[in-house]
């Protein structure tokens, strides 16, 4: 079982410059988010979904967008790299939205540098 | 375990001791708490969770207490081991709801 799975790992782009994370996860959740992790900090959330054709906002929505045309996939979008949203980015996948079956299952991380 | 900006806070202790991992949660409505290990590069995995109807879960070597007066959280690691030595998070949740807060985390050290 892969679990959930973020690609790329590490990517490094220039200011101004698009790119999109592609998360999978095999566990049948129905619920995605998307994390991001910077040096010190917890895991801010940015957005999240609670299932196939939803997306809403969390914590830090502001530069980047979502989408979740598959139940096992949720894309991070960034039209428009800043130095700002140099971080480390982590999905993760839950059954449920707290509990019994609300833990967070997370992928390895995709590391993002904006130059 | 609580923020202190862009450092963060450390527990350094030696293997075989016990270890005590304090955080403060915020929100008084969250009524289910988990504890997140993250080891460095990857991503955090769950250790143990705690409903707001419990004050004390243990598992395999950990504990959780839960002080809802004082919205406390701690997490206990019995015979603290190398292997220990982590992140460790504390979460917090509305069951129903959609959003896990996470708190700022406390870097473990243990000492072989």
């Amino acid at each position: 079982n892969a679990g959930v799975t973020q690609t790329p790992k590490f990517r490094v782009l220039k200011t101004g410059q698009s790119m999109t994370l592609l998360c999978a996860q095999d566990m049948n959740h129905e619920y995605m988010y998307w994390y991001r992790q910077d040096p010190g900090m917890g895991l801010r959330l940015i957005h999240y979904s609670v299932g196939e054709g939803t997306t809403a906002k969390g914590e830090v929505p502001d530069g980047y967008n979502v989408s979740r045309l598959k139940k096992q996939n949720f894309l991070l979008g960034l039209e428009s790299a800043a130095p700002s949203q140099t971080s480390v980015y982590f999905c993760a996948s839950s059954y449920s939205g707290g509990a019994p079956f609300g833990e967070l299952f997370f992928g390895e991380g995709s590391r993002l540098t904006v130059l | 375990g609580e923020s202190v900006g862009l450092h963060l806070p450390t527990l350094s202790v030696q293997e075989g001791d016990n270890s005590i991992i304090n955080c403060a949660y915020s929100n008084s409505a969250s009524d289910y708490f988990i504890w997140y290990k993250q080891e460095s590069g990857k991503g955090p995995q769950f250790i143990i969770d705690i409903r707001s109807n419990m004050d004390k879960r243990q598992g395999q070597r950990v504990t959780v207490l839960l002080n809802k007066t004082v919205k406390h959280l701690s997490l206990q690691i019995a015979a603290t081991q190398p292997g220990d030595s982590a992140v460790y998070f504390c979460a917090e949740t509305v069951t129903g709801g959609f959003k896990t807060i996470f708190g700022a985390g406390t870097r473990l050290f243990v000492k072989a």
